[in-house]
């Protein structure tokens, strides 16, 4: 079946500095691919997606790219702060199951601490 | 603009007293899911509405159950909680497949359940 693997947390990291969350799948199809986060308390907010092979997904200075020969969809950002802590899932959806309405697969979460 | 609202934001219920919880949505979206998210796990799929619909996970318990009367609202029902039911109940929205705009789901910002 499909699932999403993360990078496990929390990562620390402090204000500025480069952030690499890797996320790496397996789908039956063609999924489309996502990146949504969530603030404490919150639901989940969708950060940014693509949905083919080498489609950039990029929002509030944060990019992920589709690679589909690596399969992975590896979330960055070149200076973080402190409002980036959050717990961050990457999702797909598969485009081989029926009706195009199917829920999301999640990885498991990362969450971020940002230090000032 | 609030597009997927859910209330309430906190819900306290008893062991074994039924719940609902609601769900309403400005987007006019065709699909709406409901997922449970307990604490430090990534959300996990109870069933989704396409119009009407319905689509049951195959491990979802019989004790959830769900309502759509028309295409802005869609309800959880919990027939008899247990204790190990408390989690953050979340509803998201989607088009369906429809381009650009497929599978985009759409969350709102959950209700936290307690049973005590």
């Amino acid at each position: 079946g499909d699932s999403v693997t993360q990078m496990e947390g929390p990562v620390t990291l402090s204000e500025e500095a480069f952030l690499t969350i890797n996320c790496t799948y397996t789908a039956t199809g063609y999924p489309s691919l996502f990146w949504y986060v969530q603030y404490p308390g919150e639901g989940l907010q969708l950060l940014l997606k693509a949905t083919k092979a080498d489609d950039k997904g990029s929002n509030k200075g944060f990019e992920a790219t589709y690679r589909k020969e690596t399969t992975s969809f590896h979330l960055e950002k070149g200076s973080v702060q402190v409002s980036d802590s959050a717990v961050y899932f990457c999702a797909l959806s598969d485009s081989a199951k029926r009706g195009g309405a199917d829920g999301l697969t999640f990885g498991k979460g990362t969450h971020l601490i940002i230090q000032p | 603009d609030a597009m997927v609202i859910q209330n309430p934001r906190y819900q306290v219920t008893q062991f074994g007293k039924p719940v609902t919880l609601s769900c309403s949505q400005t987007l006019n979206h065709n699909v709406m899911y409901w997922y449970q998210q307990k604490s430090s796990q990534a959300p996990k799929l109870l069933f989704h509405y396409y119009d009407k619909d319905f689509n049951n996970e195959a491990d979802t318990p019989d004790n959830f159950q769900s309502r759509r009367p028309n295409t802005s609202f869609c309800f959880l029902d919990i027939r008899s909680p247990g204790l190990g039911d408390a989690a953050m109940y979340l509803c998201a929205t989607s088009s369906g497949w429809t381009g650009e705009g497929k599978k985009t789901q759409y969350f709102g910002p959950g209700t936290r359940l307690l049973v005590l």
